[in-house]
């Protein structure tokens, strides 16, 4: 069983560019959430996804945004990117609605510069 | 605000003894319990969870205990093991939200 896929893995942007993160959550699960990872703040909850629903988001600025597609597949779109925008973005599957024990892909690492 | 804390930032520990990571919470509506172990380039992987009407559970090596009344859980590793060497990271599910909110994470260091 494919696990989380994420795409892409790496990528440089410049301020004020926008950047779309992707997520492929394993298959027959419907949950999908989104976290940022910095050094220091752990694992901030973005938001999370279920039957392309917004269920939950987290205390991020309204640049951040994401969807959900009818095969599950979430995307994260970041907008006018700021250097603290830097950091590990993951996605985590699940097969119902969120219960804590999350499958998590490895992650796609934005540089904002 | 930091609803799940993670005051120390890393542990060095012997091969063979004991690693105790601690983890404080600071929700009382918070009522399932996780770690979760991450290896760098990796994302985090599930290791052992706990529901807030138990106050331990076991999984090999592996033992969560959890103080409801000082809203503190801790994950007890032994023996602990060079692969065991990753970052741990302390979890809770917020009941009202639905929200799993995550700790700062723990780097720990087993060495021979």
């Amino acid at each position: 069983k494919a696990g989380v896929t994420q795409t892409p893995r790496y990528l440089i942007k410049t301020r004020g560019q926008q950047v779309t993160l992707s997520c492929s959550p394993i298959s027959g699960h419907r949950s999908v959430s989104w976290y940022q990872q910095t050094p220091g703040q752990g694992l901030q909850f973005l938001f999370e996804y279920f039957s392309e629903t917004q269920r939950n988001k987290g205390n991020f600025p309204g640049r951040f945004s994401g969807r959900q597609f009818s095969n599950s597949r979430s995307e994260m779109n970041v907008s006018t990117l700021e250097l603290g925008d830097s950091a590990l973005y993951l996605c985590a599957s699940s097969f119902g609605q969120h219960t804590g024990e999350l499958f998590f892909g490895e992650g796609s690492r934005l540089t904002v510069l | 605000d930091q609803q799940v804390k993670q005051n120390s930032p890393s542990l060095s520990v012997q091969e063979g003894r004991i690693s105790i990571l601690n983890c404080d919470y600071t929700n009382s509506m918070f009522d399932y319990f996780l770690w979760y172990k991450k290896y760098p380039a990796e994302g985090p992987t599930f290791l052992i969870s706990i529901s807030s009407i138990k106050d331990k559970n076991e999984d090999g090596r592996f033992t969560v205990f959890l103080n409801k009344s000082a809203k503190h859980l801790s994950l007890h590793i032994v023996p602990s093991q060079p692969g065991d060497s990753a970052v741990y990271f302390c979890a809770a599910t917020d009941v009202d939200t639905d929200k799993l909110i995550f700790g700062t994470g723990t780097r720990l260091q087993v060495f021979p």
